[in-house]
């Protein structure tokens, strides 16, 4: 049973032009959710993060929206550039030991010139 | 520079034996993490550990032992009853209380 889900395996976007990345999750106990970008061969970075107390949260192109009750967050970047080609992961943690992560089975976004 | 290292990046095993791969941090986190990654999956949890000579298992276990005797090292065994060792092996850390891990580059195991 997947608790966070990308729906969207993939999506390509024009330079200059928005990337959203959607997520959804079924768990109410998630309270803290997290993006990271992942280059082939290479482990995740992270991207940018949201607590549950907050709707939105903004970093430079990046912007995380948060709708507790909808279960779904999405990640927009803009403008879009080439070097963001990469694949995105959402995750998420809520109460329990050591504050896991479950991640999304991740979108890989490419930017096209 | 801190960070975390996995070593080596591509591990090449015949199948039945196993096989260590190496984690090392020199960010002073105290928890230690390791993952699994195959292609078109999000990242699954093998075993975690809060403290030194203290670990659990995450949601793949079967198959993985760990050992945490040093702060600094958290190396996973992929023995030989792991039905489906080829993967994609991702390691991280984190300071307990804070919830982002940081992760190393990644050790990619073939099984054949």
């Amino acid at each position: 049973d997947q608790q966070v889900k990308q729906n969207s395996p993939s999506l390509s976007v024009q330079e200059g032009r928005i990337s959203i990345l959607n997520c959804d999750y079924t768990n109410s106990m998630f309270d803290y959710f997290l993006w990271y970008k992942k280059y082939p061969a290479e482990g995740p970075t992270f991207l940018i993060s949201i607590s549950s107390i907050k709707d939105k949260n903004e970093d430079g192109r990046f912007t995380v929206f948060l709708n507790k009750s909808a279960k779904h967050l999405s990640l927009h970047i803009v403008p879009s550039q080439p070097g963001d080609s990469a694949v995105y992961f959402c995750a998420a943690s809520g109460a329990g030991s050591a504050r896991q992560l479950t991640f999304g089975s991740g979108t890989q976004l490419t930017v096209l010139p | 520079d801190g960070g975390i290292t996995q070593s080596p990046k591509y591990l090449f095993r015949k199948e039945g034996q196993n096989v260590t791969l190496s984690c090392e941090q020199n960010l002073n986190h105290d928890a230690m993490y390791w993952y699994r990654q195959d292609p078109g999956q999000g990242l699954r949890l093998i075993y975690y550990s809060q403290i030194v000579n203290d670990f659990q298992k995450g949601d793949i276990a079967e198959g993985y032992s760990v050992s945490r005797e040093k702060k600094e090292s958290f190396p996973l065994t992929v023995t030989s009853a792991q039905k489906n060792p080829t993967a994609f092996y991702l390691c991280a850390s984190s300071i307990v209380v804070n919830y982002e891990q940081y992760f190393g580059p990644g050790t990619r195991l073939t099984v054949t």
